[in-house]
C-alpha cells in the first residue's frame, strides 16, 4: 500500500512560468512533509519541508502548501528555470523511531527554455 | 555536497556473493538511514541507526544487515546476492530527530550502485 503518492509521472513547463507538483498521502500520523530534488547519478537533495501544524512554508522560489483535511501537499516553483529540470520526490515522516522517510515515486520536471 | 560520503560508488559482483557498503554521516549527525532505490520500487527505507543502536527497520531482507560504529559511520552488508538486489543504495543522516526542532531533514550521500550479474 503506497502511503505517499505522486500520481503524475512528468510535468513540462515553460521557463519563467509556475511549476506545481502535487503529492497525496494516506497516513494521518505523518508529522513532516519534505520535497527532494534528484539529478541522475546523484543522491536526493533536500529542498523544502513543512510541519503538519503549518499550511504554508516559503523559501525563495519554492513554496510548499499543505492541506491536511485533503491529505494533499503541493510544491510551487516560481519562476521556473531550466536548472530546475530534475526528478522531484515528495516524502513524509513521523518523529523519533518513526522518522524514516516514506517517498512517493517521483515526478520528472522539464523546464523548457 | 551534502557532507555524507558513501563508498564505493559502483560495485559489480556475482550472484551468491557478499558485499559491504560504507557510509560516513555529516559531522555531528547521530542518525543514519539506509534506503534502496530500484527501478520499479522507488526509494524504500531499509533500516535506521541512532548513536550506534538500531532504531527502526523497514522492508529489509534477512540476507541484509547493518551496523553503526562508535565513530558513527555505518556499514550495510548484503549477502547471498540475487539479481534482484541490483539497485542504488543511499545512506542519509540527520541530527537527533527529537531535539533538532527541525523538520526531520535527512541529507543523502551520492549512493552506491550495485550490479549483480
Amino acid at each position: 500500500d503506497q502511503q505517499v503518492k505522486q500520481n503524475s509521472p512528468s510535468l513540462s513547463v515553460q521557463e519563467g512560468r509556475i511549476s506545481i507538483l502535487n503529492c497525496d498521502y494516506t497516513n494521518s500520523m505523518f508529522d513532516y512533509f519534505l520535497w527532494y530534488k534528484k539529478y541522475p547519478a546523484e543522491g536526493p537533495t533536500f529542498l523544502i519541508s513543512i510541519s503538519s501544524i503549518k499550511d504554508k512554508n516559503e523559501d525563495g522560489r519554492f513554496t510548499v502548501f499543505l492541506n491536511k483535511s485533503a491529505k494533499h501537499l503541493s510544491l510551487h516553483i516560481v519562476p521556473s528555470q531550466p536548472g530546475d529540470s530534475a526528478v522531484y520526490f515528495c516524502a513524509a515522516s513521523g518523529r523519533g523511531a518513526n522518522s524514516k522517510l516514506t517517498f512517493g515515486k517521483g515526478i520528472t520536471l522539464s523546464v523548457r527554455p | 555536497d551534502s557532507g555524507v560520503t558513501q563508498t564505493p560508488k559502483h560495485l559489480i559482483t556475482a550472484t551468491g556473493q557478499r558485499v559491504t557498503l560504507r557510509c560516513s554521516p555529516r559531522s555531528g549527525d547521530l542518525s543514519v538511514y539506509w534506503y534502496q532505490q530500484s527501478l520499479d520500487q522507488g526509494l524504500q527505507f531499509l533500516i535506521q541507526y541512532y548513536n550506534g543502536e538500531e532504531r527502526a527497520k523497514g522492508n529489509i531482507l534477512e540476507r541484509f544487515s547493518a551496523q553503526q560504529f562508535p565513530d558513527l559511520h555505518s556499514e550495510l552488508n548484503l549477502s547471498s546476492l540475487e539479481l534482484g538486489d541490483s539497485a542504488l543504495y543511499f545512506c542519509a543522516s540527520s541530527p537527533n530527530p527529537q531535539t533538532s526542532g527541525g523538520d526531520n531533514e535527512q541529507f543523502f550521500g551520492p549512493g552506491t550502485r550495485l550490479t549483480v550479474l
